[in-house]
């Protein structure tokens, strides 16, 4: 399979506990985009890489979350000292330059 | 910023009948782009609109664009079972060549 995956599936946590997310693009997609997702929401921009550059940040990603894209391949995002609101689908998505969004199956964070 | 509105919010048809969804933005869009999500899946890209006053078909969808790029429709012709799931427009605009701002969806339930 060539889409776009990501580890875990789901991630259930305590509250104040960090946790991890790792998205694996289309190894050719030089674009690389986190989304969140909530139930009954459409999916809303949090960040945007172009290669391992982070050219935008939503207002939506306080200061508890972190991306990064180290060698402009793999993706993490990392939420610190979670909370309940945080709990939601984190998408990712890849493209080329101007090209289509392909999204990954997504993590379902559920934070107790 | 930029906002996209999406009605309705749901429709529940018998199959046979036909569908419809409708996507407004609060700007000019560079483009419109649609997406099926089935229930517990991720986005599914469907298809891109760029020209004002566009309209693509895809077998039994037909999508459109309109003349002042703001507002676009998903039409699908008598709808089978395996049309369920919830229908996204994301718009491409602002100045930005990468954010895509998704409507809330409409989610489509289709009666055997």
């Amino acid at each position: 399979d060539t889409g776009v995956s990501q580890d875990p599936r789901h991630k259930i946590t305590k509250r104040g506990q960090n946790v991890t997310f790792r998205c694996d693009p289309i190894s050719e997609h030089n674009r690389l985009y986190w989304y969140r997702q909530t139930l009954g929401q459409g999916p809303e921009f949090l960040t945007y890489f172009q290669n391992e550059a982070q050219l935008e940040k939503s207002r939506l990603l306080s200061d508890r979350f972190s991306a990064e894209r180290p060698k402009g391949s793999f993706s993490t995002l990392e939420i610190q000292r979670t909370e309940q609101g945080d709990s939601a689908m984190y998408l990712c998505a890849s493209s080329r330059t101007m090209g289509t969004q392909y999204f990954g199956p997504g993590t379902r964070l559920t934070v107790l | 910023g930029q906002q996209v509105m999406q009605i309705p919010q749901y429709q529940h048809v018998q199959e046979g009948e036909d569908f419809t969804t409708y996507c407004n933005s609060s700007t000019t869009l560079s483009n419109i782009q649609w997406y099926k999500q089935r229930p517990g899946g991720h986005p599914v890209f469907l298809i891109q609109l760029v020209k004002s006053g566009e309209v693509k078909k895809q077998k039994r969808l037909t999508f459109q664009f309109g003349e002042a790029k703001k507002n676009s429709s998903l039409h699908i012709t008598a709808t089978q079972t395996t049309d369920v799931g919830t229908y996204f427009c994301a718009g491409l605009g602002g100045g930005s060549n990468y954010k895509l701002t998704f409507g809330k969806g409409t989610l489509l339930t289709v009666n055997p």
